[in-house]
């Protein structure tokens, strides 16, 4: 199993600023996914982070608006750029097992856009 | 397109059986997992399964039909701490997770 150290798990932000979500995990993994979970809604994935390159984004999901940072193979940052009150929702942090058949997921954090 | 269907509410007893349905519609398959997700919680992993058959872990057992491309969770002697919501997940053939819109489990005493 991993486990996946996410801040902040919370946080009240104004529109128009950005808020970067750091993930740690406790051990080396090729690939961290970041989603995204709207009150209510199912997961819906954002992108996927590599070390060593680029993150591949969803469709509906651009860099401008979600960069994210992969610096070594047990970190990973996702920021909310020029938030608007629809970017409301949780974000969490995954990575899957070396099978890939399951996901460990960080404590998400709950953000809130006014 | 890919879909997952799993009902949007399911209501049970406490002790009680509940089955939780899943059927999807994907482009390839390479199995079929379950999680559950608390309130205000994160998902947690219960069970994978890439064969047919029923996989067995304590209360949770988990079921897949390939062929009817069907799968359920259930859940035996039911307790309050079980209400949450249950996602079901498939991986497609490109390796995609494909979820499934979440079942909110309830359970009454």
């Amino acid at each position: 199993s991993a486990v996946i150290s996410q801040k902040p798990s919370r946080d009240i932000c104004q529109r128009g600023t950005s808020l970067t979500i750091q993930c740690q995990v406790d051990s080396q993994v090729t690939m961290m996914f970041w989603y995204r979970q709207q009150p209510g809604q199912s997961l819906t994935l954002i992108a996927t982070a590599n070390q060593g390159s680029e993150a591949t984004y969803e469709s509906g999901f651009v860099i401008d608006k979600f960069p994210i940072s992969r610096p070594n193979l047990t970190f990973s940052t996702l920021t909310v750029s020029n938030m608007s009150p629809e970017d409301s929702s949780i974000y969490l942090c995954s990575v899957e097992d070396r099978r890939g058949e399951k996901l460990f997921f960080g404590s998400g954090t709950q953000l809130s856009v006014l | 397109g890919q879909s997952l269907e799993q009902p949007s509410e399911v209501t049970a007893v406490e002790g009680a059986i509940v089955q939780i349905n899943c059927t999807y519609q994907t482009s390839g398959f390479y199995g079929l997992s379950w999680y559950q997700q608390h309130d205000g919680g994160a998902p947690t992993f219960l069970s994978y399964n890439a064969l047919d058959g029923l996989e067995e872990t304590g209360r949770f057992s988990s079921f897949l039909s390939r062929s009817d491309s069907y799968g359920y969770l259930l859940l035996q002697e039911l307790q309050m701490k079980d209400s949450a919501s249950y996602f079901c997940a498939v991986r497609d053939s490109n390796y995609q997770l494909i979820w499934g819109a979440g079942t909110k489990l309830i359970i009454k005493p």
